[in-house]
């Protein structure tokens, strides 16, 4: 039972262009979505997040968009850069419950 | 450096073979996770404690375990290792749990013939 799901394993992007990463999710419980970045051999590392109460966050290149009623979120990079090619992992959380992952989107960025 | 340091970094392990897989963590977080990474499933929580001597079952704890048994570590144990398990383990932990970040250890890979 996949609460979180990315339905596109790979995005190929030209470097300066916007990279528009999905990610759609079932439970209406979670009230905290969050994206983490994992290049090979390391862990994921934690990017940006957005509470339930705002529908977009921004932390320079990097913006969170929440449509509630859609139950979807994306994550835009603008603009990419070719050090953004990783696997980007959107995640969920209820406030005292734990964190439930996509399956991830490989990102590419071409010079 | 803070963080999270797994032991080991990989392993092959015959069937039917204990292993613990170790977790230790320098950052005082309260809460840790054990998660594992497998090809088109994301990661999937295994086990988690929200605080020492406190433990909880994930999505997937079935042939595992994990104790708690102060603030740094959080060893994972496999008690009779089946091919299924085979698969990269991550350790993580976060402040407070529920929505705080999760830092990541690097993984530890494990193959299980």
């Amino acid at each position: 039972d996949q609460q979180v799901k990315q339905n596109s394993p790979s995005l190929s992007v030209q470097e300066g262009r916007i990279s528009i990463l999905n990610c759609d999710y079932t439970n209406s419980m979670f009230d905290y979505f969050l994206w983490y970045k994992k290049y090979p051999a390391e862990g994921p590392t934690f990017l940006i997040s957005i509470s339930s109460i705002k529908d977009k966050n921004e932390d320079g290149r990097f913006t969170v968009f929440l449509n509630k009623s859609a139950k979807h979120l994306s994550l835009h990079i603008v603009p990419s850069q070719p050090g953004d090619s990783a696997v980007y992992f959107c995640a969920a959380s209820q406030s005292l419950g734990d964190m439930r992952f996509g399956a991830g989107t490989r990102l590419t960025v071409k010079p | 450096i803070a963080g999270i340091t797994q032991a080991p970094t990989s392993q092959i392990l015959a069937a039917g073979r204990r292993m613990t897989l170790r977790c230790t963590q320098d950052m005082r977080h309260n809460a840790m996770y054990w998660y594992r990474q497998d090809l088109g499933l994301g990661l999937r929580l295994i086990h988690y404690s929200n605080t020492a001597g406190t433990t909880g079952k994930g999505e997937v704890p079935d042939g595992y375990s994990v104790s708690r048994a102060n603030t740094d570590d959080f060893p994972l144990t496999l008690a009779s290792a089946v091919p299924s398990q085979t698969s990269v383990y991550f350790c993580a932990s976060s402040v407070t749990g529920g929505s705080s970040p999760l830092h990541f250890g690097n993984g530890t890979r494990l193959t299980v013939t």
